[in-house]
């Protein structure tokens, strides 16, 4: 089965500046892999997704991308601000109305310095 | 609003006890999920029901026990639960089976003592 791993567990920056998080997964047929981003008390809500056809997305502050030959993806958020605190947690997984489940990260601890 | 509720927010309960986890979907989705999430694992998987049949049962003790009457409600029922099943329970949905955005609640903060 599917096996994700995340780093790092935590990340401190200072507003403004820019912050990666990156995973790897085992299972090369995985073709959908989405963020979730967890604040404080709330549950996880998807920011940003991408599928395998493409090796790039960006959406305002946020960028993902994916080495499918290396099997990792990585999330970028640029002049980050104290409200990007939470936890963010990356998925892997082929859901095409089948029984391929999402596998989920342990997660990252972002804390942004005012 | 998430589109999902859960109730009760936090919960404490004996081992010997009897509770339920209550979840609502506003959005129309016909699948439902129950995660558990522990502190530095990962979100764990736990069931799965889509049009309301359980399609998945993640090796979950028997003492976890769901229940699905629609598409728009899931339960969660406990008894005789341990001290490490203290943890987050959180519910999703989704459109379809495993397609697109999982929507989660806020979740059931769970403690056994």
């Amino acid at each position: 089965g599917e096996n994700v791993e995340q780093h790092p567990s935590t990340l401190s920056v200072q507003e403004g500046d820019s912050a990666v998080i990156k995973c790897t997964y085992s299972d090369s047929a995985s073709n959908y892999f989405p963020w979730y981003k967890q604040e404080l008390g709330k549950g996880p809500q998807l920011i940003i997704d991408i599928r395998s056809n493409v090796g790039e997305k960006k959406d305002q502050r946020i960028a993902v991308t994916l080495n499918k030959t290396a099997k990792h993806f990585s999330l970028h958020i640029t002049e980050t601000q104290p409200e990007d605190s939470a936890v963010y947690f990356c998925a892997a997984g082929r859901p095409q109305g089948g029984s391929e489940k999402l596998v989920f990260g342990k997660g990252t601890k972002l804390t942004v310095n005012p | 609003e998430t589109g999902v509720t859960q109730t009760p927010r936090h919960l404490v309960m004996g081992m010997t006890n009897k509770k339920s986890l209550k979840c609502e979907q506003h959005l129309g989705h016909n699948a439902m999920y129950w995660y558990k999430q522990s502190a530095k694992k990962p979100l764990e998987l736990m069931f799965v029901y889509n049009f309301k049949e359980q399609t998945e049962n993640n090796s979950v003790p028997s003492r976890f026990s769901p229940e699905c009457p629609n598409s728009s409600h899931l339960f969660l029922h406990l008894h005789t639960l341990q001290p490490e099943d203290s943890a987050l329970y959180l519910c999703a949905s989704s459109q379809h089976f495993w397609t697109g955005e999982l929507f989660f609640g806020e979740g059931s903060r769970l403690t056994v003592l």
